[in-house]
């Protein structure tokens, strides 16, 4: 069974910080893997979708790696703004016929002024 | 462009009184479809998946159900609801194969009392 751990829970940086998010996941067989950004409140959004062959994927100031075979990504988040805060998730697709996403509990962001 | 539509965007009800929940997508055709909900503290858990019309899957046993009428269409039901039904229900699609995103829609904010 795929589990997805997110470190850390929450975080707090002043702006203008660079800052890494962290996502593990157990089972290594997967199709891709994508980041989330959820508002209070709201739905997600998708952020990136690294393919399970892909090393990296970059948009904006935002860039993600993955390193499958250790069951590890992470999210690079440059020069933080305020705007940024809200909660990231991770999620890996993998199994079967239904191409299913198995999410994290997620990080809470804060940027502060 | 595809757009996935959720409504309500809040419903407060009382215990043992039923729930529909209704979610479309535009844009696209033969879409996989999902149900998840998130709970405080335990982030999305999937419910229900559906790869066609009439076809749909359930992830974890509980008071609730899926039927997809039309193509496009995904019903979250139920004939009478719990406390702990109480959450953040979001509704997802996805192209017919593993390597694309998942998208969501707004959510639906459920609280049962």
């Amino acid at each position: 069974k795929q589990e997805v751990t997110q470190i850390p829970a929450a975080l707090s940086v002043p702006e203008g910080e660079n800052l890494v998010l962290n996502c593990s996941f157990t089972d290594s067989a997967i199709y891709n893997l994508q980041w989330f950004r959820q508002d209070p409140g709201k739905g997600l959004t998708s952020l990136l979708l690294i393919q399970s062959s892909q090393r990296e994927q970059t948009s904006g100031r935002l860039n993600a790696s993955l390193d499958k075979s250790s069951g590890r990504s992470t999210l690079y988040i440059a020069a933080s703004q305020p705007g940024d805060s809200a909660t990231y998730l991770c999620a890996v697709k993998s199994g079967g016929s239904n191409y299913k996403l198995t999410f994290g509990k997620g990080t809470l962001l804060t940027v502060n002024p | 462009s595809q757009t996935i539509h959720q409504w309500p965007a809040t419903l407060v009800q009382p215990v043992g009184s039923p729930l529909s929940l209704e979610c479309t997508v535009e844009g696209t055709s033969n879409p996989n479809l999902y149900w998840y909900r998130q709970a405080a503290g335990r982030g999305l858990q999937l419910l229900f998946y559906s790869v066609g019309i009439g076809q749909i899957s359930s992830e974890v046993p509980q008071n609730l159900s899926a039927s997809r009428p039309q193509d496009r269409q995904f019903i979250l039901s139920s004939k009478k609801l719990l406390l702990s039904d109480s959450g953040f229900y979001l509704c997802a699609w996805s192209p017919g194969n593993p390597y694309n995103e998942q998208f969501f829609g707004p959510g639906t904010r459920l609280t049962v009392l």
